[in-house]
């Protein structure tokens, strides 16, 4: 069984700060595995995703990066701004033989970044 | 970029009735749909998986008599809480997948778009 865990839960750091948010899975046999934010009381908003065979992907001030072998992959996030305060999330896509071949994301609990003026 | 609706985005309702929560995809057509359950501080649990025309695909603990999902368009997936009771009160998700796009399954992740989520206050 999957299982997905994010390192912080909680972090707090003062506006400008560069961060990492960490995210572990337990099964290698993954297609890809993506990060999102989730603001308070609202959706998901995809941020990066780096398919199966990629080591790394950036948008702007963040850059994800991918180690399948050891389960790992890290969010980093540059001069962060007091507009990055969210739930930051961690989603594995894996196969699912036993529905016909579909596919599952699953997540991790999430790390809440406050960052502070 | 595509738009995963959802309604409404909160309800209460009394414990023993019934309540609908809607999912639509408003750009383009979904042939899967996901729904998920978020309680406070917790993952995003996936409760079933919705296929246009075919029965829901439940996962292990969900009551498909309680949860009951009906996918009958390929704009539109609903999900209706049966006998709410006050465990129920939770954040319910919806994801669809853009029907065009993802052909290959390493890329399905691509054309995942989720909805803005509806709170369930069962009392």
């Amino acid at each position: 069984k999957q299982e997905v865990t994010q390192i912080p839960a909680a972090l707090s750091v003062p506006e400008g700060e560069n961060l990492v948010l960490n995210c572990s899975f337990t099964d290698s046999a993954i297609y890809n595995l993506q990060w999102f934010r989730q603001d308070p009381g609202k959706g998901l908003t995809s941020l990066l995703l780096i398919q199966s065979s990629q080591r790394e992907q950036t948008s702007g001030r963040l850059n994800a990066s991918l180690d399948k072998s050891s389960g790992r992959s890290t969010l980093y996030i540059a001069a962060s701004q007091p507009g990055d305060s969210a739930t930051y999330l961690c989603a594995v896509m894996r196969r699912v033989i036993t529905q016909g071949g579909s596919e599952k994301l699953v997540f991790g609990k999430g790390t809440k970044l406050t960052v502070n003026p | 970029g595509a738009v995963v609706s959802q309604h409404p985005s909160w309800v209460i309702c009394k414990s023993g009735t019934s309540v609908k929560i809607e999912c639509r995809s408003l750009d383009f057509q979904a042939t899967t749909m996901f729904w998920y359950r978020q309680f406070p501080k917790q993952s995003l649990m996936l409760m079933a998986t919705s296929n246009e025309g075919s029965k829901a695909t439940y996962e292990q603990g969900v009551e498909k008599d309680k949860f009951l999902i009906n996918h009958a368009s390929l704009t539109l997936s609903t999900l209706t809480v049966t006998s709410a009771h006050p465990e129920d009160s939770s954040f319910y998700i919806c994801s669809a997948r853009d029907r065009r796009l993802g052909r290959t399954l390493a890329s399905s992740g691509n054309t995942i778009y989720f909805g803005e989520g509806s709170w369930l206050t069962v009392v």
